[in-house]
């Protein structure tokens, strides 16, 4: 999974809790991406980030938060989980130059909050 | 807006036998488009991209894909289908954003494929 790890793998989280995931990556790229991931949505992007302290919101960002302090560090936080953010979680990584625009994606993380 | 979409949510194919999965595409521009595939409880893998050049586009694991501009078609296709290509398939577009969102992709919603003994 191109040196980008996810953590935690697996979380089970009461309704009206705080979560924070954590993406990390040894490749140096620029470009960090959280997604879900929920049958019959495909991928949806939730925030982004073009470099250290520089992020913006994607399609879902309503009831998410991302900080990236480090190049290899992006965090993705849920400031009072919901039932409807059970979901698979992906970070995915990329480095644009030439032709190069694909994404690499991490393990993922499955969050159910009850 | 640009856009993707995989008409099939599955595709059944015998072991052996060609495979298709479709993508159609709207942009506003030229399109950069990709196929990816996840196999169970794994992180989605990059298999191949078209972004100018050659219209059949060869990638990973025996995969091809043929863009065709007058149909803005791009589907992902391999000669010879194998038991372990069976996962879902996920095609995606550039977002031809600017600055800092030049980057991101629109995905579609995935097409399973089943392929049978």
């Amino acid at each position: 999974d191109a040196g980008i790890t996810q953590s935690p793998r697996h979380k089970v989280t009461e309704t009206g809790t705080p979560v924070t995931l954590r993406c990390h990556q040894t490749e140096n790229h620029r470009y960090m991406y959280w997604y879900r991931q929920d049958p019959g949505h495909g991928l949806r992007l939730i925030h982004y980030s073009y470099g250290v302290k520089d992020t913006d919101k994607g399609e879902v960002s309503d009831g998410y938060s991302v900080s990236r302090s480090k190049t290899e560090d992006f965090l993705l936080t849920l400031e009072s989980a919901t039932s409807s953010q059970t979901s698979v979680y992906f970070c995915a990584i990329s480095e644009l130059g030439g032709d190069s625009y694909e994404q690499y994606f991490g393990p993922g993380t499955r969050l159910t909050v009850t | 807006a640009q856009s993707v979409a995989q008409p099939e949510d599955q595709v059944n194919v015998a072991e052996g036998n060609p495979l298709t999965v479709k993508c159609t595409y709207s942009v506003s521009g030229n399109p950069y488009l990709f196929w990816y595939v996840q196999y169970p409880n794994r992180g989605l893998q990059f298999l191949l991209k078209y972004i100018t050049g050659d219209n059949l586009v060869k990638g990973s694991y025996g995969f091809e894909a043929e863009f065709n501009k007058s149909q803005t078609s791009f589907h992902l296709k391999k000669p010879s289908a194998l038991v372990s290509d069976s996962a879902l398939y996920f095609c995606a577009v550039r977002d031809f954003g600017y600055g800092g969102s030049q980057g991101n992709l629109i995905f579609g919603k995935g097409t399973k494929l089943s392929v049978k003994p």
